[in-house]
This record gives C-alpha cells, structure tokens and sequence, in this order.
C-alpha cells in the first residue's frame, strides 16, 4: 500500500544553517505530495504541496521538489530561523480522493539561536 | 475568520467515563476527519465523513465512536476511555481538494 517515510528527528540546527528534511514515498499513480507544519501548541497548516512530477512547491522560504524518479519530496531551507522550529509532516494524497492522506511519522525542528 | 474548532483543549479523565471531544467548522466543508497523534507514529485517522450522515472507519477506529448529524460539527465519542486512548486528538476539515484545515488539538489523558 501506499507509504510515506522521513527521517527521524530531532533535528537539531543552529540558526542560519542549511535545513533538509528527507521524504519519500511509496504509491501507485501519481499521488499529490504536501509538507504540513505544526508549531508548538497548534493544529497543522498547509506549509506546500506539489501535484505532479518536477513541480516546485514553495513557501516562507521552504522549498521541496516532486521527483518522481527517485520518489521523494525533500523539504529545504536555505537559513532557518529559531521561529522555524516545529514539526513537519510529509504526506500523499492518496490517487482517485479528494480527501485521503497518509502521513510521514513527523520530523521534529529545533533551531537554536 | 475561518476555523475548525475542538473542545475541550485538555482533559483528563478516568477509565470507562464517557467522554465526547467536539469539533465544529464554520467553512461549509463537506469532510471532516478525526485523528489522533502519538509520538513517533504520526497521525493516524481514526474516522473520517464525507457529508452528513455519512462516516466511515480510518486505520484505528477501535474504541471510538463519531456521528455527522449536521454539516459543521463531528464530535468524537469514547463511549469507555482506556488508558491506550491517552493522546493528542486533531479534528479537521476540508472541500474538495483543498488542503485540511486542523482544529488545535485535544490533549487527553485516561487514568
């Protein structure tokens, strides 16, 4: 069945480093990709998504590209920030749904100043 | 301001005390799901309803109940809590292919 795994956390930064968050992804066809943040105290939100193979998902400097050779859906960040540390989730949308997702297991963010 | 709203944000109760946590939206959305998070499992759907009067079961419904008797609200119901049961609950809600919008949590802890 369709999966989703990403590294383990915590992953531990100092402000202004260099972030990557490895997601990939085991589905049939060609599921939707989405990263979802959940900062301390909160629901998730949306952080981006991507809809089909080499598409670019963006937002407040995270980046994370479809590749659909290598299956995978990499979350990037060029200089965190203390105010980035949270969690994030990895997820697919399952093919012929509009609603279903399954879910990475979170990788936890903590950026010290 | 568009928002999915759970209740209560904590609780702890006892073993075998019915208990419901509940969810409203106020975006019209047609599905809304239930799930809960532990640590280093990630989310897991316990159930889910695609519009009123219609639910169904996600990966571990065991022990929960939910009803969809109007639009905006989905309560999640623990008809006998079980310490397993500690955990932290997250409604959410969404129309067609938008991206979920969650509720900010529920925090239950079963004695």
């Amino acid at each position: 069945g369709d999966s989703v795994t990403q590294m383990e956390g915590p992953v531990t930064l100092s402000e202004e480093a260099f972030l990557t968050i490895n997601c990939t992804y085991t589905a049939t066809g060609y599921p939707s990709l989405f990263w979802y943040v959940q900062y301390p105290g909160e629901g998730l939100q949306l952080l981006l998504k991507a809809t089909k193979a080499d598409d670019k998902g963006s937002n407040k400097g995270f980046e994370a590209t479809y590749r659909k050779e290598t299956t995978s859906f990499h979350l990037e960040k060029g200089s965190v920030q203390v105010s980035d540390s949270a969690v994030y989730f990895c997820a697919l949308r399952v093919m012929d749904s509009n609603y279903q997702l399954i879910w990475g297991a979170g990788t936890k963010l903590i950026i010290k100043p | 301001e568009a928002q999915v709203t759970q209740n209560p944000r904590y609780l702890i109760t006892v073993t075998g005390k019915k208990l419901t946590v509940t969810c409203s939206q106020n975006m019209n959305h047609e599905y809304m799901s239930w799930y809960r998070q532990d640590p280093g499992l990630g989310l897991r759907q316990i159930y889910y309803s695609m519009n009123v009067e219609v639910t169904d079961k996600g990966d571990v419904p065991e022990g929960y109940k939910v009803s969809r008797k109007e639009k905006r609200n989905f309560p999640l119901i623990l008809e006998s809590p079980s310490p397993n049961q500690t955990s932290l609950y997250f409604c959410a809600s969404s129309v067609n292919n938008s991206p979920l919008h969650f509720g900010n949590g529920t925090r239950l802890t079963v004695t």
